[in-house]
């Protein structure tokens, strides 16, 4: 069974300091992995995903992730937070094997920035 | 497109009775998912239908819990009796053919069951 680990409930840190959203997965085959924002009473929102091809993945508002095979981690990453950044954050997981598969999300992950 | 539609956006009602929401999906995407986010479980998928089928309800809490797709550009997700329990806010995500798999998500109807 696919399944998503987001080990950290929230993430502080100051504007203009990078930012990093961990997540780590657990898939049959190839993963097929995503990220989406959640801003406060709207719906989710999708940042980015990673299909095959380069390993970072640029999505956006400035946000990036890096796939990594080897430590089946797909980390958010941001050179530099502002305060309009915080929100919550959902990493998501499908199996890459043919037909239709449903994601599975993380839990989420809250980014705080302060000014 | 205005994205995925959803009615009403906020429901406050008294336990026992009748819950109706209401999605729209994004033209032309065959795939409708609903959703179910709380403080305590996450986001939980309850049913997705492929073509107006549904295709798996495995995540549908219980009886109480019915959702019908009559077509392409609608569905409902009926809770009836409502518990306090069923508190929760309740989306609905759309998503076109496979090969494009991200998920499109309307606002959300907040459900507070009292």
């Amino acid at each position: 069974a696919q399944s998503v680990a987001q080990p950290e409930d929230q993430v502080n840190v100051a504007e203009g300091n990078p930012l990093t959203v961990k997540c780590t997965y657990s898939v049959s085959g190839n993963p097929y992995l995503f990220w989406y924002v959640q801003y406060p009473n709207r719906g989710l929102q999708f940042l980015l995903k990673y299909i095959t091809g380069d390993n970072l993945v640029k999505g956006s508002y400035g946000f990036e992730a890096e796939f990594n095979k080897s430590q089946t981690s797909f980390h958010l990453k941001k050179p530099s937070a502002l305060v309009s950044d915080s929100a919550l954050y959902f990493c998501a997981v499908r199996g890459g094997n043919t037909g239709f598969q449903k994601l599975v999300f993380g839990t989420g992950t809250r980014l705080l920035v302060s000014p | 497109d205005a994205g995925v539609i959803q009615s009403p956006r906020h429901e406050v009602t008294e336990m026992g009775q009748e819950v109706t929401l209401r999605c729209k999906p994004i033209s032309g995407h065959d795939y409708l998912f609903w959703y179910r986010q709380t403080m305590m479980r996450g986001l939980e998928l309850l049913i997705y239908f492929n073509n107006n089928v549904p295709i798996d309800d495995s995540g549908m809490p219980e009886d109480r819990f019915s959702a019908k797709m009559p077509n392409a550009s609608f569905s409902t997700l009926k809770i009836q009796p409502s518990e306090p329990r069923d508190s929760a806010v309740y989306f609905c995500a759309s998503t076109p053919r496979a090969g494009m798999e991200t998920q499109y998500f309307g606002p959300g109807t907040r459900l507070l069951v009292l």
